[in-house]
This record gives structure tokens, C-alpha cells and sequence, in this order.
């Protein structure tokens, strides 16, 4: 069956980088876009980004731009969302959602990352 | 930036109500939106798509409507499990964009 496998909950200090990976399996990777999705304590959803693993194309939400890196190993079929800088306010559970049609129609359980001096 | 508005923010309800959700864009998103249901502790999950198109697996008592900048969702006959938060989508534009929610809870 699709599913999107991801990470383990993480703990960052203010400063520091957070890399949270995503492996696909049960179709083919190469076929569909990854879509980044973070969600912080008690509120909504927030896109982050997507990525085309075919031809690592990508686009990243303005207000995380210059922050955030998408890449894709086609080898593995595991999608990666990198962030740097982290603030406490980028606490937050992060989603990996396979893309149909620029909608999200698969979605990881998510990674829980915390970012605490 | 296409920015999405729902309401209400919550819709106390009981089971066996009908459920009717608004999502208002800023501009036209012509057909692209869909909604997404997210129950504590879990990932959302598709339920329409393209405004009107259920998405697989979700059962018939789900309907989307709507088209340009007015979209509503409607759950016909409340189940037990429907209680959740429900969140529009649009794919007009980048970036995608969510409206804030709206909490279907239990009157």
C-alpha cells in the first residue's frame, strides 16, 4: 500500500538545524510531487514546500525562503526537508504529504520537532 | 498570497445533524480547492477535491460545493467518527495556501 514513512521526533536548541526525512513506498516515487506541510502546537496547517523527486524542482512558501531546503534521493525513494535557523516558534509537527494534482492525497503520521534552549 | 477564511471557527452539533462548512478565498480559485479532515493526533486526510470530488474512500455523506471565491462542504448526516477539524485548501496559486479550520465538535 502508498505509504509515506517519516523520521523520529526531534530536539533542537534556538540556532541549529533540523533535517526530517520521508521514504516513500508502494508507487513510483519519481511519479508524484512531496509537498512539506508543518503544523505548530494547537493551530492549523501551514504549506512549507514541494518538491518534484523526477526533476528536483521545487517551490518554498515566502515566509520560509532562504531557511528551507527540499531534496529528493531517488535511489532510496526518501524525500528530506531541511531547516535552519531554528526559533522556537518552528516548533511544530512537520508532515510530508504526496502531491496528486497539487493536492496532498497521502500523508506521513508526521515528525514532532521541538525547539528549546 | 490567496488567503482562505472558514466559518465558523467551531459548529456545535449532534450526530445524525447536517453539517454545512464555508470557505471563503480572497480571489478566485476558480474550482481548485479541496477540504481535508484532521482528527486529534492524526494526519489530515483528503476528503474532496476540485470542490465537488470525493476523494477515495470517503463516504457519500461528504459533498463539496462552490466554485470562483465561495465553497462550502456539507456532511449530510453527522457520524460519530465526522467530528474532527475540517481544513479548505486552494491549488489556483503558489503558494498553496489553508484556511484556518473549522472544529465540527459534539453539541
Amino acid at each position: 500500500q502508498v505509504q509515506l514513512v517519516q523520521s523520529g521526533a526531534e530536539v533542537r536548541k534556538p540556532g541549529a538545524s533540523m533535517r526530517v526525512s520521508c521514504k516513500a513506498s508502494g508507487y513510483i516515487f519519481t511519479k508524484y510531487g512531496i509537498n512539506w506541510v508543518r503544523q505548530a502546537p494547537g493551530q492549523g496547517l501551514e504549506w512549507m514546500g514541494w518538491i518534484n523527486p523526477y526533476n528536483g524542482d521545487t517551490n518554498y512558501a515566502q515566509t520560509l525562503q532562504g531557511r528551507v531546503t527540499l531534496t529528493t534521493d531517488t535511489s532510496t525513494n526518501i524525500a528530506y526537508m531541511e531547516l535552519r535557523s531554528l526559533r522556537s516558534d518552528d516548533t511544530a509537527i512537520f508532515y510530508c504529504a504526496r502531491e496528486h494534482n497539487s493536492y496532498m492525497d497521502v500523508w506521513g503520521k508526521g515528525t514532532t520537532v521541538t525547539v528549546s534552549s | 498570497e490567496i488567503v482562505l477564511t472558514q466559518s465558523p471557527a467551531t459548529l456545535s452539533l449532534s450526530p445524525g445533524e447536517r453539517a454545512t462548512l464555508s470557505c471563503r478565498a480572497s480571489q478566485s480559485v476558480s474550482s481548485y480547492l479541496a477540504w481535508y479532515q484532521q482528527k486529534p493526533g492524526q494526519s489530515p486526510r483528503l476528503v474532496i477535491y476540485d470542490a465537488s470530488n470525493r476523494a477515495t474512500g470517503i463516504p457519500a455523506r461528504f459533498s463539496g460545493s462552490g466554485s470562483g471565491t465561495d465553497f462550502t462542504l456539507t456532511i449530510s448526516s453527522l457520524e460519530p467518527e465526522d467530528f474532527a477539524v475540517y481544513y479548505c485548501q486552494q491549488r489556483s496559486n503558489w503558494p498553496l495556501t489553508f484556511g484556518g479550520g473549522t472544529k465540527v465538535e459534539i453539541k
